[in-house]
């Protein structure tokens, strides 16, 4: 199985701030890369799929980007409301998830 | 608009078997895959199988021995069965809308404690 390693573990901000989240997979997902935003008691929600392309509703502030086993979701400018877990996942094979990057304000 | 529930019962006996349904609407079962996830209370998620659009399935390999996914398309339905729970099976069981392998729309999520 792919494994994939999200850090840091936690990261903490000012609303505002340019915020960058880093996962890397244990071999080349071929830019099969998502990224879920996770607030408390609540189920995940789809931010971007395929590294870089940003679901229907959610705000331009959140970017990806990467290739073979390095991926980066940005913040642009942190909001409060983005207080929250991110975890990547794989689809290139059998699917797997990172364990999360906590993210809060500072 | 596109929505998934779960239902299920949220306390299951050791060594007992965990039967779960999910409810889709909004899509045909037989144009979208559905993947069932879990997550243990403050862990990352665990990709567990999938329904495929064509009927075919795909499991976790390491849940493969005891997890069985099926589906009623004249009911919108789901369904996931695993055998042989223990207390690490405890967690939230999701079911989701899985496009092109993407996890695009998901389900609010059902508590399943394994306890005596």
């Amino acid at each position: 199985d792919i494994q994939m390693t999200q850090s840091p573990s936690v990261l903490s901000a000012s609303v505002g701030d340019r915020v960058t989240l880093n996962c890397k997979a244990s071999q080349n997902i071929n830019k099969y890369l998502n990224w879920y935003q996770q607030k408390l008691g609540e189920a995940p929600k789809l931010l971007i799929y395929n590294t870089n392309n940003l679901q229907t509703g959610i705000p331009s502030r959140f970017s990806g980007s990467g290739s073979g086993t390095d991926y980066t979701l940005t913040i642009s400018s942190l909001q409060p409301e983005d207080v929250a877990t991110y975890f990547c996942f794989q689809h290139n094979s059998w699917p797997t998830f990172g364990s999360g990057t906590k993210l809060e304000i500072k | 608009q596109v929505q998934l529930k779960e239902s299920g019962p949220g306390l299951v006996q050791p060594s007992e078997t965990l039967s779960l349904t999910c409810t889709v609407s909004g899509f045909s079962l037989t144009s979208y895959s559905v993947s069932w996830v879990r997550q243990p209370s403050g862990k990352g998620p665990e990709w567990m199988g999938r329904m495929w659009y064509d009927g075919d399935t795909a499991y976790n390999s390491a849940l493969k021995s005891r997890l069985s996914i099926s589906r009623d398309t004249s009911k919108n339905q789901v369904f996931l069965k695993m055998n042989s729970l223990q207390t690490d099976d405890t967690g939230t069981y999701y079911c989701t809308r899985d496009h092109y392998s993407s996890l695009d729309y998901w389900g609010q999520g059902v508590m399943v404690t394994v306890s005596s």
